[in-house]
């Protein structure tokens, strides 16, 4: 069952440009959400979150949007820089029946980005 | 601060076989979790480890077993090697109670089974 979806393997963009990711949820019950991002022969590292108390979390160019009606978020990134190239993911904690969750996060299948110069 | 490091990086395994790999969690983390992440996939949570214990499974079955060091490091353990198994196999790190549930990865560790 795949919770967490990301339908865009990939997205090629401009320098410059707005990139914008996209990701699908089903469990009604996710009250956090996180995009990581991972460049090829290293782990995954942490980009920005966001709680479902809040419809937008602003990082610098990083701009992550909730609509919880729609179980869907968006990842924006402005300006598109060609560092910015990478393998990006959304995901959610999954609660266990103590509400606890530390660690144990739920991935969609990613997508990749490309900034062209 | 030292970060969360894995090893080895890249490991050759045939079908029925049995692996170890390690990874030694960041500094002042005492809580490691494992991931699995197959080709064009997002990563799978396999197991948690605090205080020692296995703390929550993904859906993966026994033969995937795993330890907790005192000193916090730990190992995930394969035995009966499947052509299913090949992936890469990813370490993260954290601090139990944190409630921005992030996590540090490691650089994974690349396992074929041939």
């Amino acid at each position: 069952d795949q919770q967490v979806k990301q339908n865009s393997p990939s997205l090629s963009v401009q320098e410059g440009r707005i990139s914008i990711l996209n990701c699908d949820y089903t469990n009604s019950m996710f009250d956090y959400f996180l995009w990581y991002k991972k460049y090829p022969a290293e782990g995954p590292t942490f980009l920005i979150s966001i709680s479902s108390i809040k419809d937008k979390n602003e990082d610098g160019r990083f701009t992550v949007f909730l609509n919880k009606s729609a179980k869907h978020l968006s990842l924006h990134i402005v300006p598109s820089q060609p560092g910015d190239s990478a393998v990006y993911f959304c995901a959610a904690p999954r609660r266990d029946a103590g509400g606890t969750s530390y660690g144990k996060l739920t991935f969609g299948q990613g997508t990749i980005l490309t900034v062209h110069p | 601060e030292t970060g969360v490091t894995q090893s080895p990086t890249h490991l050759i395994k045939t079908r029925g076989q049995q692996v170890t790999l390690r990874c030694s969690s960041q500094s002042g983390h005492n809580t490691v979790s494992w991931y699995q992440q197959a080709l064009g996939q997002g990563p799978q949570f396999i197991f948690q480890y605090y205080r020692e214990e296995e703390n929550g499974r993904g859906n993966f079955p026994p033969r995937f077993s795993g330890l907790q060091f005192p000193n916090y490091s730990s190992e995930l353990n394969v035995n009966a090697l499947e052509l299913d198994d090949s992936a890469l196999y990813l370490c993260a790190s954290s601090l139990w109670g944190a409630t921005n549930e992030k996590l540090f990865f490691g650089s994974g560790t690349q396992l074929s089974v041939l």
